[in-house]
C-alpha cells in the first residue's frame, strides 16, 4: 500500500527565510507521481510541482525547487526566500501507476507560517 | 479557461440526514475525483469517476456513493450522515482515469452535521 509521510507538522520562519518541507513516501510500484499542494486559508488545493519516478532531476521553479531521491524515498520541498504570502499548508502526495484510476494518497501536510 | 467549481460551499445538516454535493470539471477533464479532508488532515480519496462508472474507490462505506453525468460533472452523496462525517469535500478533476495526469482542485464544499 502507498504512504506518505511529512514530519514537519509545523515551521514558522520570518520573512526572506528559506523554507524545506520533508516528504517520504512508500509504494511498491516502479511507476509513480510525486506531487506538492499549497493549501492557503480559503481551503482550495493548488497544485505546485509534479515528478515522475524515472527523473530524479532536481528542478527550480522560481522560488520554488525540490529534490528527489529514490534511494531514500524521499521528495523534499523548498521556498526561497519566502514571503508571507506563502504561509499555508502544503501537502506533497503520491500517485501511483494504475489501469483503474490515479488516486492520490496525501501526507498529513505541514502548516508553513512566514512573519513578515 | 474555468476551473474546477463545486456547490454549495457550505452545508449544515443534522444527524441521519442525506446530503448531495456537486462538481464541474476544468474544462478539457473527463475524470472526477472525490477527497474527504477532516480538520487538521491530509485530504482522504473518497472514490473516481471516468466515462460514467466509479473507477476507484478508497475505504469509505457504501453510504457514499455518486454519479457522473454525460458532461463530466459529478455529484457526491452521502446517507445517513453521521457526527465524523463533518469535513471538507474537494472534488478533482483531471484528463482520462489511468494516466499520471495532475488531478485539479475545486474550492471544495464544508459540510457540517449537528
Amino acid at each position: 500500500a502507498q504512504k506518505v509521510t511529512q514530519a514537519q507538522t509545523e515551521i514558522s520562519v520570518v520573512e526572506k527565510e528559506d523554507v524545506t518541507l520533508d516528504c517520504v513516501y512508500e509504494t511498491r510500484d516502479t511507476t509513480y507521481y510525486l506531487f506538492w499542494y499549497k493549501q492557503p486559508p480559503s481551503g482550495e488545493l493548488v497544485f505546485l510541482i509534479r515528478r515522475n519516478s524515472f527523473d530524479e532531476q532536481n528542478e527550480i521553479s522560481g522560488r520554488y525547487s525540490w529534490n528527489f531521491q529514490k534511494s531514500t524515498s524521499s521528495f523534499n520541498f523548498t521556498i526561497t526566500a519566502s514571503q508571507v504570502v506563502d504561509s499555508a499548508v502544503y501537502f506533497c502526495a503520491l500517485s501511483e501507476h494504475a489501469a483503474a484510476g490515479n488516486k492520490l494518497t496525501f501526507g498529513g501536510g505541514t502548516r508553513v507560517l512566514v512573519k513578515p | 479557461d474555468a476551473g474546477v467549481t463545486q456547490s454549495p460551499t457550505h452545508l449544515i445538516k443534522t444527524r441521519g440526514q442525506q446530503v448531495t454535493l456537486r462538481c464541474s470539471p476544468k474544462s478539457g477533464h473527463d475524470t472526477v475525483s472525490w477527497y474527504q479532508q477532516a480538520l487538521g488532515q491530509g485530504p482522504q480519496f473518497i472514490f473516481q469517476y471516468y466515462e460514467e462508472e466509479e473507477r476507484q474507490r478508497g475505504n469509505f462505506p457504501d453510504r457514499f456513493s455518486g454519479h457522473q453525468f454525460p458532461n463530466y460533472s459529478s455529484e457526491l452523496n452521502v446517507n445517513a450522515l453521521l457526527l465524523g462525517d463533518s469535513a471538507l469535500y474537494l472534488c478533482a478533476s483531471s484528463l482520462e482515469a489511468g494516466v499520471l495526469e495532475t488531478q485539479y482542485f475545486g474550492p471544495g464544499t464544508r459540510l457540517l452535521v449537528l
